[in-house]
This record gives C-alpha cells, sequence and structure tokens, in this order.
C-alpha cells in the first residue's frame, strides 16, 4: 500500500530552528513536494525535490533521499507567521499526489 | 478573478439533497482536481481531469461526480449527499505531470 508518515505535531520557539520529517512508501516517484496550509485556508506550496540532496528557499530547506524513502522540511529563524500544519506529498507512478495527514507546527514566543 | 475559485465557501445541506460545487480557474490549466480534506487525514483525492473532456477517479470517489466540459471549471456533484461527505473540499489545478498545484479557498460542506 502508499504510506506517507509525518509527525501530528510540534512545538518550536520563536527564532530556532524545526526540522520536520516525512517517510513514504509509494507505488512509484516522481517527486516529494511541501505544502503550508494555514488554519483555515488553503495549501500552498512550499517545495518539491526529485533528486537525492538538499534545496534551499530563503527560510526553508527540504530534503530528499530517494533510497530511504525519506525527506525533511526544515525552517529557520522561525517567525510566528509560521505557525501552520505542513504537508508533506509524493507525486507517485500515475502523477498523482499521495498526501501525509501534516504536522501541526505551534510557534511560542 | 485570479488564480482558482469555489462557491459556495460553505454549505449546510440535508442528506439525500443533490450538490454541485463549483471550481474556476483562469490559469489555462490543463489538469484539475477535487480533494476532500478531513481532520487528522491527509487530502484524498476524489476525482481528477487531466485535460478538457477527459475525468478520472481518484482515492474515494464513490458517491461524487464530475464534468470538465472547458479548460476553466471543474464542478464537483454529490448526487445524493450523506453525513459522511462532510469534509473540507478543495479544487486544485496544474500544467499536470510533476508540476505544483494550486488550490481554491475551499467549500466547507456539512451533511445532516
Amino acid at each position: 500500500g502508499q504510506n506517507i508518515d509525518q509527525p501530528t505535531e510540534m512545538t518550536a520557539t520563536e527564532g530556532a530552528i524545526v526540522q520536520i520529517n516525512c517517510t513514504y512508501q509509494t507505488s512509484g516517484f516522481n517527486g516529494l513536494f511541501w505544502y503550508q496550509q494555514h488554519a483555515g485556508e488553503a495549501p500552498t506550496f512550499l517545495s518539491y525535490n526529485v533528486l537525492d540532496g538538499l534545496e534551499e528557499k530563503g527560510r526553508f530547506s527540504s530534503f530528499l533521499s530517494r533510497s530511504k524513502g525519506y525527506s525533511y522540511l526544515l525552517l529557520k529563524e522561525l517567525q510566528m507567521k509560521d505557525s501552520a500544519s505542513y504537508l508533506c506529498a509524493v507525486m507517485d507512478s500515475n502523477y498523482q499526489l499521495i498526501w501525509g495527514a501534516g504536522t501541526k507546527l505551534i510557534i511560542k514566543p | 478573478i485570479a488564480g482558482i475559485t469555489q462557491a459556495p465557501t460553505s454549505q449546510i445541506l440535508a442528506a439525500g439533497r443533490r450538490m454541485t460545487l463549483r471550481c474556476t480557474q483562469d490559469m489555462r490549466h490543463n489538469a484539475m482536481y477535487w480533494y476532500r480534506q478531513d481532520l487528522g487525514l491527509g487530502l484524498r483525492l476524489i476525482h481528477y481531469s487531466n485535460t478538457a473532456g477527459t475525468t478520472g477517479k481518484g482515492e474515494v470517489p464513490d458517491g461524487y461526480s464530475v464534468s470538465r466540459a472547458n479548460t476553466d471549471d471543474f464542478p464537483l456533484t454529490l448526487a445524493s449527499a450523506v453525513p459522511s461527505q462532510t469534509s473540507v473540499y478543495f479544487c486544485a489545478s496544474s500544467d499536470g505531470g510533476a508540476n505544483e498545484q494550486f488550490f481554491g479557498p475551499g467549500t466547507r460542506l456539512t451533511v445532516l
């Protein structure tokens, strides 16, 4: 079966760094996406990885290891506005996205 | 309009009633998708369309139907609503393939 696992909830302090992990087992792999979703709003795209390694985009970075079925999203210099859910999604062999349940990130001052 | 819109924003519906959720995009994207999002679960694909005139079934298609008469519009119909269809419904579009999907603001549907 297809499965995406990520922690349900994490707490971090403003100004700190947090790493949100995602492990996956899917039928085929055409890339891994991270989306941000604020409460009551639509998901918005953060990053896409299809090759192994680290992709950096400002305060956010995303890492992929295809052999381990593993990715993480790294958020630096946390701000209160980063309080949101972070969704990991894998694109399978049919180019359909398989979604994790999301990680709710709580930022404390 | 800019991007992708959905209507209505929210709706309370009696069980057994028919309901159509509307979705329109102005980005000329070929692919469109309907998802439902329930607490504690990831987004689940209901139906998709890779191009105008074609549709396909996703992970949870039962009780739902879609049509894609043109590039811009992708309505989702619940023929006879049931309480288990209470959810937040998101429409999305993309250029297809491994391109990012853009999401509409969602429709919060409650079936009583």
